[in-house]
């Protein structure tokens, strides 16, 4: 089945401890792309990437770093998580910019 | 700066009739893409549909067309015969370049 996973779906951490949010797409995409969602502001691209070590800041990067190494994943790091970074975070992805994007599950962060 | 407006948070419509959300869009590059998505409750991000700016024909899938106004800069969804389905929140988002860009959202109730 074609489809985005992320992982965790669920985290609930403490301010200052680094995590990372993984996502992987098996429909050979070469375009991803992170968003957070928050109340009243719709989706908000973090970062995202044209292919293999190519990736590039959305509107609003501070505080997020992402890598990506391989075609089929693009992870979120989070070094230094505030509560700020609190969100429903959701990974996407798609065979060019151009084209539709195919989203994940979300994963909903809440930093204490 | 390209940005995308949503002016309804919400809007009712009774099964079986016909909703338009609205959506007007602000930029000055002249190629870009249109693109509608649903959020049901259960969270997941859907594709509905797209337009591109140099497409002169309205797109339509399914239930769904979009009635694209380029010199208004409008591009509002219709929805034909309104199910209880589709009562979800619905997102319009621009591309320009590699970027994709949300509006804040119209939240469908659709009401026996």
């Amino acid at each position: 089945e074609a489809q985005v996973t992320q992982n965790p779906r669920y985290l609930i951490t403490v301010t200052g401890k680094k995590l990372t949010v993984t996502c992987s797409q098996n429909m050979n995409h070469e375009y991803m792309s992170w968003y957070r969602q928050d109340p009243g502001l719709g989706l908000r691209q973090i970062y995202y990437s044209m292919n293999v070590e190519v990736t590039d800041k959305g509107d609003v990067p501070e505080g997020y770093k992402v890598s990506r190494k391989e075609k089929r994943n693009f992870p979120l790091i989070l070094e230094s998580p505030s509560p700020n970074q609190t969100s429903l975070y959701f990974c996407a992805s798609g065979p060019s910019g151009d084209y539709e994007q195919y989203f994940g599950p979300g994963t909903r962060l809440t930093v204490t | 700066a390209q940005k995308i407006t949503q002016t309804q948070p919400g809007m009712f419509v009774q099964e079986k009739e016909a909703v338009t959300l609205d959506c007007t869009y602000d930029t000055s590059d002249q190629s870009y893409g249109l693109f509608w998505y649903k959020q049901p409750s259960s969270g997941e991000m859907i594709f509905l549909i797209y337009q591109g700016s140099y497409d002169e024909q309205n797109a339509t899938e399914g239930r769904y067309s979009l009635n694209f106004q380029k010199a208004r800069k409008s591009a509002n969804l219709v929805i034909s015969a309104s199910q209880l389905g589709d009562s979800a929140m619905y997102f319009c988002a621009i591309r320009v370049g590699d970027k994709l860009i949300f509006g804040t959202g119209t939240r469908l109730q659709v009401f026996p």
